[in-house]
């Protein structure tokens, strides 16, 4: 079956702007996770939805947000750019909640790398 | 505060040797650990896992150990092949407690020399 799809991949924006990320679920999975890699930090978690629900959030700034739509898509949100924004953002989908405990292997997508100038 | 430390950035190693990944933590809670595989342009890939009721688990090539008491856990690859060329995540949750998101470690570069 299909695997995460991330659209878009590539991204550039300037200082100021907001941008739109998309991710596309494996079919079936009802969890969608947000990450942010950097060089620096590696990955960190941004927030997971479930069931069109927030399930837990990282220590992100209110400028990152997302929202999860009932065919389990899920969209992440940055508002007021800014150039520490760049980063390497992946999805990962899993078939139950993966902060319920439930431990359900993440599937991730590839990732769609955002510039910020 | 970093609570999943991978120490070494890059690790180089023969073909057909062995490869060994190291990654320590700091919270005492976390109970369950998975190694997720890197290639560029994609997304890691889960390569295996170990719960804290285990100091050891195998699959195939791939090698997970844990020490509880010293907080450390490590992934041995045997032998290595140039494929594995790949940057190797540590992670780590908490499992039964619930709720908790996965932490990533900042990643080890292998490369796998032919």
């Amino acid at each position: 079956k299909a695997g995460v799809t991330q659209t878009p991949r590539y991204l550039i924006k300037t200082r100021g702007q907001q941008v739109t990320l998309s991710c596309s679920p494996i079919s079936g999975h009802r969890s969608v996770s947000w990450y942010q890699q950097t060089p620096g930090q590696g990955l960190q978690f941004l927030f997971e939805y479930f069931s069109e629900t927030q399930r837990n959030k990282g220590n992100f700034p209110g400028r990152f947000s997302g929202r999860q739509f009932s065919n389990s898509r899920s969209e992440m949100n940055v508002s007021t750019l800014e150039l520490g924004d760049s980063a390497l953002y992946l999805c990962a989908s899993s078939l139950r909640s993966g902060t319920s405990g439930g431990g359900d292997t993440q599937y991730f997508g590839p990732g769609t790398r955002l510039t910020v100038l | 505060d970093q609570q999943v430390k991978q120490n070494s950035p890059s690790l180089s190693v023969q073909e057909g040797r062995i490869s060994i990944l190291n990654c320590d933590y700091t919270n005492s809670m976390f109970d369950y650990f998975l190694w997720y595989k890197k290639y560029p342009a994609e997304g890691p890939t889960f390569l295996i896992s170990i719960s804290s009721i285990k100091d050891k688990n195998e699959d195939g090539r791939f090698t997970v150990f844990l020490n509880k008491s010293a907080k450390h856990l490590s992934l041995h690859i045997v032998p290595s092949q140039p494929g594995d060329s790949a940057v190797y995540f540590c992670a780590a949750k908490q499992l039964r407690t619930g709720n908790t998101p996965l932490v990533f470690g900042k990643g080890t570069r292998l490369s796998v020399i032919a």
